[in-house]
Parts: C-alpha cells; structure tokens; sequence
C-alpha cells in the first residue's frame, strides 16, 4: 500500500517569495506522482504529475515539482508566490496496478501575504 | 472546467433522510471516484467504480452505497443521515490507462441538520 506525508498544513509566505509545499511518499513499487490545487469552494484542479521519464515536470501557472526516488519525496516549488497561489493543495500518489486508486495527503494550505 | 458534472451542487436535509448525489463522468472516462471531504477527517476516498463495477471500496460507511450505470453517470446514495455526515462529496473520473490521473468535479455540499 502507498501513502503520503505533506509537512506543514499550512505554510505562510510574502507575495513574491520562493514557495516549497512538501510531499513524501512511501510505495512498495514505482509510484506515479500528482500535485492537486483546491480553491476555496471548489473541486481539485490538478497542477502537475509524474509518471515516467524526467524528474522534474513543469505545471500550471508557474508550479514544478522535482522526483527523486533516493529522498521519496515530490515537492512542489514556485519561484515568485502571487497573491492568487493561496488555495489548498494535495499531494497523491498511485502505481501502475489496475486495482491502484489515488492516495491523498492531508493537505498543505498556502498563504500569500503582500 | 474539467467536464465531470456534479449534482445538486448544495442539499440540505435532516437528520435520519436520505439523499442521493449524481455525477456524470467526462465522456470516455470509464471509472468514477466518490470522495468525502470534511473539516476533521480531510479528504476520504470512499468507492470507485470501472465501467458499471465496484473496484476499490474505501472508508464508506455501510449507511453509504453507490452504482455506476450503463450511461457510465454514478449516483451515491446516503441514507440514515447524521450531523457528522455533513461534508463536502467530490466525484471524480478517469481514463483507461491514465496512471489514476483523475479529474474532480464541482462537488455536492450537503448539510444534515
């Protein structure tokens, strides 16, 4: 069985500032990887995913994230946090398995002061 | 707009009744995802559905059950409903083959008084 970690329910920075939301999974087998964004009032956009191939995977309105399989972990960054970056946001992971479904962490809520 | 349609988009109900919430997947997704979201116990998993089959069942409770039809639209049925039933239920779908990448709908706010 997989799972997810995400350090932090909330993390707070500047309007401006580097942004790092932090995600460690643990999965017997290769793990596909996701970051979701959730608005207040709102379903789960996904931002960006991992499957195979490059590690690092660029993803909507400025968001990457880097795989690295020796640290099991997926963390998301942004260079310059906007004001309209505060939402929720969900790290997941799920394997190759027909039988997989996602496996959420509890959330990591940005807040972006100016 | 990620083409998964959920409805009523808020219920409110009392305590002891029963409600069914719909979704309809993006077309061509053949498996449908039903999820509660709520203050104290975050973001659950409860049951999946592939092509009309029950896949993988997560924490649903036995007062919870749900179908997938032929048209691939799914309905989750809440019956006996408590307070703490109150939450946000959010469905998802996805393609074949697509590594679980799943796409969320608007999600149904129900509130049990």
């Amino acid at each position: 069985a997989q799972s997810v970690t995400q350090l932090g329910s909330h993390v707070s920075v500047s309007e401006g500032a580097l942004v790092l939301l932090r995600c460690n999974y643990s999965s017997s087998v290769p793990p596909y990887l996701f970051w979701y964004v959730q608005y207040p009032n709102q379903g789960l956009q996904l931002l960006l995913k991992y499957t195979t191939g490059a590690t690092l995977v660029k993803g909507i309105n400025g968001f990457e994230a880097e795989f690295k399989k020796s640290e099991t972990s997926f963390h998301l960054t942004k260079p310059s946090a906007h004001m309209s970056d505060a939402a929720e946001y969900f790290c997941a992971v799920s394997v190759n398995s027909g039988y997989s479904t996602l496996t959420f962490g509890k959330g990591t809520m940005l807040l972006v002061s100016p | 707009d990620s083409g998964v349609t959920q409805t009523p988009k808020h219920l409110i109900t009392a305590t002891g009744q029963r409600v069914t919430l719909r979704c309809s997947p993006r077309s061509g997704d053949l498996s449908v995802y039903w999820y509660q979201q709520s203050l104290d116990q975050g973001l659950q998993f409860l049951i999946q559905y592939y092509n009309g089959e029950e896949r993988a069942k997560g924490n649903i409770l036995e007062r919870f059950s749900a179908q997938q039809f032929p048209d691939l639209h799914s309905e989750l049925n809440l019956s006996s409903l408590e307070l703490g039933d109150s939450a946000l239920y959010f469905c998802a779908s996805s393609a074949p083959g697509a590594y679980n990448e799943q796409f969320f709908g608007p999600g149904t706010r129900l509130t049990v008084l």
